[in-house]
């Protein structure tokens, strides 16, 4: 069974500031997706990651794949307040479309 | 651009009355799913569906819960009797094609109050 950890789950950044989100898968999957939630919202696709070494960038989010290590990131440069929301990373396996991590939620902080 | 459209976005019902929560996937989209996310808490996966069939299910969608596709644009999530623990967000997602190579996309949820 496929589980996907998330950390950290909470995080409070200065603007200005960089930091990693961690997302960790237990078996094989050769694709990711990072999703970003806002409170009360749906979720709004970020990144889709097909295959090992990928690397995609939008603004001041980078995400990169590892199927060999089964990581991937979701980096953030220079935050803003704009950026405060909860990311999800998620994969599929051959059973469940899609496995959610629990989430990271953060808040950019003047 | 094409969207994923959910109706009603907010759905108050009491315990034991039945709901039904719909869904408008992606025109050329063939492959749909429901997905909920109790609050504070992570996104769990219900059902998908394809060619008219249910075609995987998690744990949590018992026999309380179906799907139907009962014309050629909306898709159905039925609960039958409620219970306090299924208020939660429901969201569906349709793909073009199998998930576990095609993106999913959301639409907004319907966000379900079980008294």
């Amino acid at each position: 069974e496929l589980k996907v950890e998330q950390n950290p789950l909470f995080l409070s950044m200065q603007e200005g500031k960089n930091y990693t989100i961690y997302c960790n898968y237990s078996t094989t999957s050769d694709r990711l997706y990072w999703y970003r939630q806002d409170p009360g919202k749906s979720l709004e696709s970020l990144f889709v990651l097909l295959s090992n070494g990928a690397v995609k960038q939008e603004g001041r989010l980078m995400a990169s794949l590892d199927t060999k290590a089964r990581l991937s990131t979701l980096h953030i440069t220079a935050a803003v307040h704009d950026l405060s929301a909860t990311y999800f990373c998620a994969a599929p396996t051959g059973n469940t479309p899609l496995v959610f991590g629990k989430g990271t939620r953060l808040s950019v902080i003047a | 651009e094409p969207e994923v459209t959910q109706t009603p976005s907010h759905q108050v019902t009491q315990m034991g009355q039945e709901v039904i929560l719909r869904c408008v996937p992606i025109s050329n989209h063939l492959y749909f799913y429901w997905y909920r996310q109790i609050l504070g808490q992570k996104v769990e996966f219900l059902v998908s569906f394809y060619n008219n069939e249910i075609s995987e299910k998690s744990e949590i969608f018992d026999d309380q819960f179906s799907v139907e596709r009962p014309d050629g644009s909306n898709f159905t999530l039925k609960i039958r009797s409620t219970k306090l623990e299924d208020s939660a967000m429901y969201f569906c997602a349709s793909s073009v094609g199998f998930s576990s190579y095609n993106e999913q996309f959301f639409g907004p949820g319907t966000r379900l109050t079980v008294l």
